[in-house]
């Protein structure tokens, strides 16, 4: 259980074009989900906190308008790159919170592996 | 949030236990510590957590010292799978943690 997928596991896009990311809570619901970005050899960076129904929060430094969050289902949230350029090719990894109990668990998804030429 | 000190890398050998220590000076009594581990290009995955008591799975032990200032994973016979960066992350329950994570440990396991 618990599983959470993204698509695509990678993607080319050209400099100026926009470029959506899917993440999926595969078997169960997840009203929280949150996007990371990694660059080579670095840690995760959280990017955005998304809300099922409503706007997403963005973390200091994060360009709201450029990394556009929608998360319309409690099993779809998706991240648009917008207007990408070279330094925007990254890792973005999606997570799913989801209820156990008395407590919250985070599940990932498998990454995005992101190239702007 | 408490902070976690982890060592930037370390070898094992395969099939030997690889003990991974954590630091974590600073941690609250409500707080937990949490083990994930990221193997090459892929997301994190969970291995393990606890408050107080030593716990254990299918994957790892995690003891966790009787002051809670320090805490070590236990990968009991490691295999050339198991590469991967191990990060320990202290955090609450609550329903709005967010998860951060650091540097992480980069442990190799070698033939």
């Amino acid at each position: 259980g618990a599983v959470v997928s993204q698509h695509p596991s990678w993607v080319i896009c050209k400099s100026g074009t926009s470029v959506k990311i899917e993440c999926r809570s595969l078997d169960f619901q997840a009203t929280t989900m949150f996007w990371y970005r990694q660059f080579p050899k670095q840690s995760l960076m959280l990017m955005a906190t998304s809300n099922e129904g409503s706007k997403a929060t963005y973390e200091q430094g994060v360009e709201k308008d450029k990394f556009l969050i929608n998360h319309a289902s409690l099993t779809l949230s998706t991240l648009t790159v917008t207007s990408a350029h070279p330094e925007d090719s990254s890792f973005y990894i999606c997570s799913a919170r989801v209820q156990r109990g008395r407590t919250y668990e985070q599940y990932f998804g498998p990454g995005t592996r992101l190239t702007v030429t | 949030d408490a902070k976690t000190t982890q060592p930037t890398s370390m070898d094992c050998a395969e099939g030997r236990a690889a003990n991974l220590p954590c630091n974590h000076s600073t941690i609250s009594g409500n707080e937990y510590v949490y083990w994930y581990r990221q193997i090459h290009s892929q997301g994190p995955q969970y291995i393990i957590h606890g408050l107080k008591n030593n716990e254990t799975n299918e994957m790892a032990s995690l003891i966790i010292t009787e002051d809670r200032k320090s805490s070590t994973l236990i990968l009991p016979h490691a295999t050339l799978r198991d590469t991967a960066v191990y990060y320990c992350i202290v955090r609450l329950l609550s329903n709005d943690y967010k998860l951060s994570f650091g540097a992480g440990t980069t442990v190799t396991v070698r033939a």
